[in-house]
């Protein structure tokens, strides 16, 4: 079955530490994204990247960091330097230059700062 | 910039019955797509109806139809025959159309009493 997996599902972190959330597709789609996910906010995009080795940050890229070295994959490092990583985190894929506009998301990642 | 605006943070319906969540948006373009989607409690984001901009006659897909009024920047989804199954957040979205960002607004939450 194409999609979008995310993993893992629930991660916890000691300050101090990076934690690297996965995210790979399936469905053959260029662009890949990165939304974090706080109550009352909706989503807000850390970055996304229209093609592999290359990527552009979003609106809240500060403290984050990510690769594109495979289609398949785009992986989002939460650094040290995010000052309140807790949060929802959402993988999203697309195909570029879109027909239909919409993105295809995964399950999404818990990330708890303890 | 664009922005997304759901100002109903809850909305509430009784099953069968009808429920109408708002969208306005903020843009100087005029080819773009908006989209809903839901977010019920498992966390993924499903798509539920996109209405491209340039088409006047409003999106429908079964039970969910929108009301596109382009020149009051408005957006809302109407929900009919509300099920338990709808209970969820839902999310307006923006996309310009060739380019890769989608921007959401802040989420309304919908319940459905039996």
């Amino acid at each position: 079955d194409g999609g979008i997996t995310q993993s893992p599902k629930y991660l916890f972190r000691k300050e101090g530490q990076n934690v690297t959330l996965s995210c790979e597709q399936n469905l053959n789609h260029d662009a890949m994204y990165w939304y974090r996910q706080d109550p009352g906010q909706g989503l807000r995009l850390i970055y996304y990247s229209q093609i592999v080795n290359d990527f552009q940050k979003g609106d809240i890229a500060e403290g984050y960091s990510v690769s594109r070295e495979k289609k398949e994959s785009f992986p989002l490092t939460v650094t040290s330097a995010q000052k309140n990583p807790t949060a929802f985190y959402l993988c999203a894929s697309s195909i570029t230059g879109t027909y239909t506009g919409e993105l295809f998301f995964g399950e999404g990642s818990r990330l708890t700062v303890l | 910039a664009q922005t997304v605006t759901q100002s109903q943070p809850e909305m509430s319906v009784q099953e069968a019955e009808t429920v109408t969540l708002s969208c306005t948006y903020d843009t100087s373009e005029s080819d773009y797509y908006l989209f809903w989607y839901k977010q019920p409690p498992s966390r993924q984001m499903i798509l539920v109806i996109r209405q491209e901009a340039y088409k006047q006659q409003n999106a429908t897909e079964n039970r969910f139809s929108v009301n596109f009024q382009k020149a009051a920047k408005s957006f809302s989804l109407k929900i009919s025959d509300s099920q338990l199954g709808d209970a969820a957040m839902y999310f307006c979205a923006y996309r310009r159309r060739n380019t890769d960002k989608l921007i959401f607004g802040t989420g309304t939450r919908l319940q459905v009493f039996p």
